[in-house]
């Protein structure tokens, strides 16, 4: 089945301890991106990828990072969360260029992180 | 900037009758539009899409109309149904398909029955 597939579904952390969400699609698509849903704010963009060793800020980038090692996963690393990163987290994956138009994107079912 | 807009955080319907959910858009660049459904706990999933070249798509109960001159979109649901309740949501892509979606905020879906 085709699917983006994200770990953990939830988390509960503390303030400053690093954590990582992990992303991974089985559908080879070249473009992964992260967001997180907030009451109010929709859907913001935290980064991007269009490619393997290619990644770029969103709208929201600042406490995050991401890399992109191999086609497939995407992880979201959060260095030292923070009580404001409690949020709702989704990956997406989606083919490169025009197809990107036609199929849009495949999300993750997401992750609800709470920061303490 | 919000490049895309939806200017109504909720709608209420009741069973039966017809849902209009709408999205307004600032960006000249962008010619194609999709619509998400998202219930809770769940990711948002593809619903619709349209293209500029058209001014309407339909698919089932689903139907998605733009106005290009007046930069605006709206998705029409006949008959809603209690099943059709969640968030929408509307996107927006240029014409490379090479940068991100643009997601509004979302639209609350109550069908009433």
């Amino acid at each position: 089945e085709a699917q983006v597939t994200q770990n953990p579904r939830y988390l509960i952390t503390v303030t400053g301890k690093k954590l990582t969400v992990t992303c991974s699609q089985n559908m080879n698509h070249e473009y992964m991106s992260w967001y997180r849903q907030d009451p109010g704010l929709g859907l913001r963009q935290i980064y991007y990828s269009m490619n393997v060793e290619v990644t770029d800020k969103g709208d929201v980038p600042e406490g995050y990072k991401v890399s992109r090692k191999e086609k497939r996963n995407f992880p979201l690393i959060l260095e030292s969360p923070s009580p404001n990163q409690t949020s709702l987290y989704f990956c997406a994956s989606s083919p490169q260029g025009t197809a990107q138009k036609f199929y849009g994107y495949t999300f993750g079912s997401g992750t609800r992180l709470t920061v303490v | 900037d919000q490049q895309v807009k939806q200017n109504s955080p909720s709608l209420s319907v009741q069973e039966g009758r017809i849902s209009i959910l709408n999205c307004d858009y600032t960006n000249s660049m962008f010619d194609y539009f999709l619509w998400y459904k998202k219930y809770p706990a769940e990711g948002p999933t593809f619903l619709i899409s349209i293209s500029s070249i058209k001014d309407k798509n339909e698919d089932g109960r689903f139907t998605v109309f733009l106005n290009k001159s007046a930069k605006h979109l709206s998705l029409h649901i006949v008959p809603s149904q209690p099943g059709d309740s969640a968030v929408y949501f509307c996107a927006a892509s240029e014409y490379s398909g090479n940068t991100p979606l643009v997601f509004g905020k979302g639209t609350r879906l109550s069908v009433i029955a």
